[in-house]
């Protein structure tokens, strides 16, 4: 059964710094990686989907990689600003998962960013 | 586009109560499917639907039932509301069930059972 696990669990840095955010996954054998950001008593909104096939994506500030040989993903996120803080998830869909386009999670990261 | 819409956002029931948490997307999405969220679980999946008038069970699927008349719309109805069920209910869509297509959430539902 297709584990994610995210580290740390939650995370508190002062503005502009660079962080990264850990997941990772106990099945490589996935078709792709979705990370997703989280506020409080708010939906999910994605960010990035990496396919199986690709090492990282980048979209404005941020940049996630894969290593699905290690069952790795890192979020980097660049200069951080207040507005960035957020629960960060991410979610791998298994290759063997049975259930249609089922997303395996993680409990995710808890970011804060202090002005 | 709206995207993915959820009604209510809050519902509070009592232990036996019945009801349907609505789920809407207008992006003519093929696959549709409901994940609840609770603290230390992360989000699991409920039910899904690969198109109009298909639906399967996903990883919790016991006291709910789904079904998909049209490519729209996707309630998850509670049958007979158990404290257990309280949790916050996503509806999420994705253009394919298909390999290499991006989920789209919607804002969810907060249900608490008494």
């Amino acid at each position: 059964k297709q584990e994610v696990t995210q580290i740390p669990a939650a995370l508190s840095v002062p503005e502009g710094e660079n962080l990264v955010l850990n997941c990772s996954f106990t099945d490589s054998a996935i078709y792709n990686l979705q990370w997703f950001r989280q506020d409080p008593g708010k939906g999910l909104t994605s960010l990035l989907l990496i396919q199986s096939s690709q090492r990282e994506q980048t979209s404005g500030r941020l940049n996630a990689s894969l290593d699905k040989s290690s069952g790795r993903s890192t979020l980097y996120i660049a200069a951080s600003q207040p507005g960035d803080s957020a629960t960060y998830l991410c979610a791998v869909r298994g290759q063997g998962e049975t259930s249609g386009s089922r997303l395996t999670f993680g409990e995710g990261t808890q970011l804060t960013v202090n002005p | 586009n709206a995207g993915v819409t959820q009604t209510p956002k809050f519902q509070v029931l009592k232990t036996g109560q019945s009801m349907t948490l609505q789920c809407a997307q207008d992006m003519n999405h093929e696959y549709m499917s409901w994940y609840r969220q609770d603290p230390g679980m992360g989000l699991r999946l409920i039910h899904y639907s690969v198109g109009a008038g298909i639906t399967d069970q996903g990883e919790v699927p016991n006291g709910y039932n789904v079904s998909r008349s049209t490519t729209e719309d996707f309630p998850l109805r509670l049958l007979s509301a158990a404290p257990s069920q309280t949790s916050v209910y996503f509806c999420a869509s994705s253009y394919s069930f298909l390999v290499g297509y991006e989920q789209y959430f919607g804002p969810g539902t907060r249900l608490t059972v008494t």
